[in-house]
């Protein structure tokens, strides 16, 4: 079975500019989260969807904003770019299910998209 | 709220020896706990996860760790380290309230084997 895939692995934008990130994930999981990772901040949650609908959010500006398809693929997209946002973007699947109580499925991780803001 | 605390950013062991990695969390319902490690350039990869049940958790690459609920406490151990475990592990946390998913990381150990 595949795992998380995220494109494009490697990013270089200009401030001020905005970026569109892609994860699908492995198949038949519909929960994605996404993460950012920053040597001084560390791992910190941006946003979770299930079935087209964010149901978690961090605490992140609303540049920072994302959505999944009907095939439970997700984006996110951070507009008007700053020098902070450089950082390794993290997508995660799971089997997650609703009103059956909590499963604590495991997170699976992609390989992450490094995005360098000049 | 729910945290996570790692003590010591860096831990350099001797190959074969033994590796203790700590985690201490805090969380105000019962807790799911997590090792992930990470290699350069790639993802996070689960190690292992603690629900319910025993307390001992076994997970891959010989690596186990133990909850305990006094010390509030889910350290990570390997008897005998090799090489090809120099990585970053992180310890995270999931609160056992709605359906939700997110994770709450510690900072990172990020361990050395040395010859």
């Amino acid at each position: 079975k595949a795992g998380v895939t995220q494109t494009p692995r490697y990013l270089i934008k200009t401030r001020g500019q905005q970026v569109t990130l892609s994860c699908s994930p492995i198949s038949g999981h519909r929960s994605v989260s996404w993460y950012q990772q920053t040597p001084g901040q560390g791992l910190q949650f941006l946003f979770e969807y299930f079935s087209e609908t964010q149901r978690n959010k961090g605490n992140f500006p609303g540049r920072f904003s994302g959505r999944q398809f009907s095939n439970s693929r997700s984006e996110m997209n951070v507009s008007t770019l700053e020098l902070g946002d450089s950082a390794l973007y993290l997508c995660a699947s799971s089997i997650a299910y609703v009103g059956s109580g909590l499963r604590p499925n495991p997170l699976h991780f992609g390989n992450g998209t490094r995005l360098t803001v000049t | 709220a729910q945290s996570v605390t790692q003590l010591g950013s860096h831990v350099s062991v001797s190959e074969g020896a033994l590796v203790l990695l700590r985690c201490n969390y805090s969380s105000s319902v019962p807790p799911y706990l997590f090792w992930y490690v990470q290699y350069p350039n790639q993802g996070l990869q689960l190690l292992l996860k603690y629900t319910t049940g025993a307390t001992l958790v076994k997970g891959i690459n010989g690596f186990e760790a133990e909850f305990k609920k006094s010390e509030t406490s889910f350290h990570l151990t390997k008897p005998s380290a090799h090489m090809s475990d120099a990585a970053e592990y992180f310890c995270a946390v999931r609160e056992n309230t709605g359906t939700a998913s997110k994770l709450t990381f510690g900072t990172g150990t990020r361990l050395q084997v040395t010859l």
